[in-house]
């Protein structure tokens, strides 16, 4: 079974930094692009950022552009997303996405306040 | 503002048939068939429900099927169920500097 999980979530100061992981299972994890995925509460999705199977290439949404890095761990199973410079627009749920969006966790919630 | 344009919503009674429309330009949706639509149930994870524009993965029911005419994508649910309400997003590879958008999204009301 395919499962996504993600975790590193919490409340943060504007200009603080946190990193989410996500722990994936039941998958070949090194065959698939993988992707972040946002939702501010109450509102719609935000794609945020993508990468390649080998982490040759990464893609993000020009919001977080010099902000956040996606990285992962093949050895590990494991994708990653470092958040620096924390903004309260950045409050959202964070997905972590397979693919093309066939298999999605269940979120972490980033929540930016002072 | 969403790169892609959907209806804030859309309403129907059991057992017809609604459509829900996503509306991009040449460098999205016209331009690739890689249109995705996701099913979201108030508190859970997006679902998705078609691929590739006219694609279903295992497990979705066959009243619910994709299209595209130029730069517009349509979602059609047929036979609507109690269990449909919920919101529904597109989503299309684009040619910008973001290779992924949404749309803002559309709540269906089942009546």
């Amino acid at each position: 079974e395919v499962q996504l999980v993600e975790s590193g979530g919490g409340l943060v100061q504007p200009g603080g930094s946190l990193r989410l992981s996500c722990a994936a299972s039941g998958f070949t994890f090194s065959n698939y692009w993988m992707s972040w995925v946002r939702q501010a509460p109450g509102k719609g999705l935000e794609w945020v950022a993508n990468i390649k199977q080998d982490g040759s290439e990464k893609y993000y949404v020009d919001s977080v552009k010099g902000r956040f890095t996606i990285s992962r761990d093949d050895a590990k199973n494991s994708l990653y997303l470092q958040m620096n410079s924390l903004r309260a627009e950045d409050t959202a749920v964070y997905y972590c996405v397979r693919g093309r969006g066939n298999y999605w966790g269940q979120g972490t919630l980033v929540t930016v306040s002072s | 503002q969403s790169a892609l344009t959907q209806p804030a919503s859309v309403s129907g009674s059991p057992g017809q048939s609604i459509t829900i429309s996503c509306t991009g330009t040449s460098s999205d949706v016209g331009g690739y068939n890689y249109v995705s639509w996701y099913q979201q149930h108030p508190g859970k994870a997006p679902k998705l429900m078609i691929y590739e524009v006219t694609n279903r993965p295992s497990g979705v029911s066959n009243r619910f099927s994709g299209s595209k005419s130029g730069n517009t994508a349509s979602l059609t649910i047929s036979g609507l169920q109690a269990e449909d309400e919920a919101d529904y997003y597109c989503s299309s590879y684009t040619s910008s500097s973001t290779p992924w958008v949404f749309g803002g999204g559309t709540k269906l009301t089942v009546l």
